[in-house]
């Protein structure tokens, strides 16, 4: 079956713009997280979903950053007056909830680059 | 808190040498670990993963011992192939959802 996918690819905006990235997860998978992927660095952990509700949203840097998942599918990332530190890969992942916290294996998208000029 | 400590990139190494990257950890409870691996222009794939002490991961020829005494989780492979270049992620859970990742260790492989 399909995987993970994530649009768009690559997001070029400009500072203070608004952007949104989407994410479609695995069918079936009712978890869906949120990474972002610094340049030289591994993903850090933004937001977490359990079906329609964010379980964990400690990740999410400040207030100008938002997600959402309304149907339990696709989620949206947002982020508002996006600033130059901004810039990142996003990540999505997802996951079946079949084994607990221990055995849970995340299945990745390919990504968002988004550049703020 | 949580955290993990991979080698230093990048790593060369001609093609069928003997590949090893370092991975530490620090956590509580009882974690699992993964390493994930990123060819150019793909996503994060799960290589293996262990989920209690001494359980090896293994998966395409690399392997992965869960070390809960020197809270370590080695990747190695006996012969790497120029299709192996890639950056490699340890990463763990314990208790959550949330994974945490190292920086990433970046392989080239020579032929």
């Amino acid at each position: 079956g399909a995987g993970v996918s994530q649009t768009p690819s690559n997001k070029v905006t400009e500072k203070g713009k608004y952007v949104e990235l989407r994410c479609d997860p695995i069918s079936g998978h009712t978890a869906l997280y949120w990474y972002r992927q610094s340049l030289g660095q591994g993903p850090e952990f933004l937001i977490y979903f359990q079906g329609t509700g964010a379980a964990d949203d400690s990740g999410l840097p400040n207030d100008r950053f938002f997600a959402v998942r309304p149907e339990g599918s696709v989620s949206t990332l947002k982020i508002q007056r996006t600033e130059r530190g901004d810039s990142a890969v996003y990540l999505c992942a997802s996951s079946s909830l079949a084994g607990g916290p221990w055995q849970e294996t995340q299945y990745f998208g390919p990504g968002t680059r988004l550049l703020v000029l | 808190g949580n955290s993990v400590t991979q080698m230093e990139g990048p790593v060369t190494l001609s093609e069928e040498a003997f590949l090893t990257i370092n991975c530490t950890y620090t956590a509580t409870g009882y974690p699992s670990l993964f390493w994930y691996v990123q060819y150019p222009g793909e996503g994060l794939q799960l290589l293996l993963k262990a989920t209690k002490a001494d359980d090896k991961g293994s998966n395409k020829g690399f392997e992965a011992t869960y070390r809960k005494e020197t809270t370590s989780f080695h990747l190695e492979k006996g012969s790497v192939q120029v299709s192996d270049s890639a950056v490699y992620f340890c990463a763990l859970t314990s208790g959550t959802y949330k994974y945490i990742f190292g920086t990433g260790t970046r392989l080239k492989v020579l032929a």
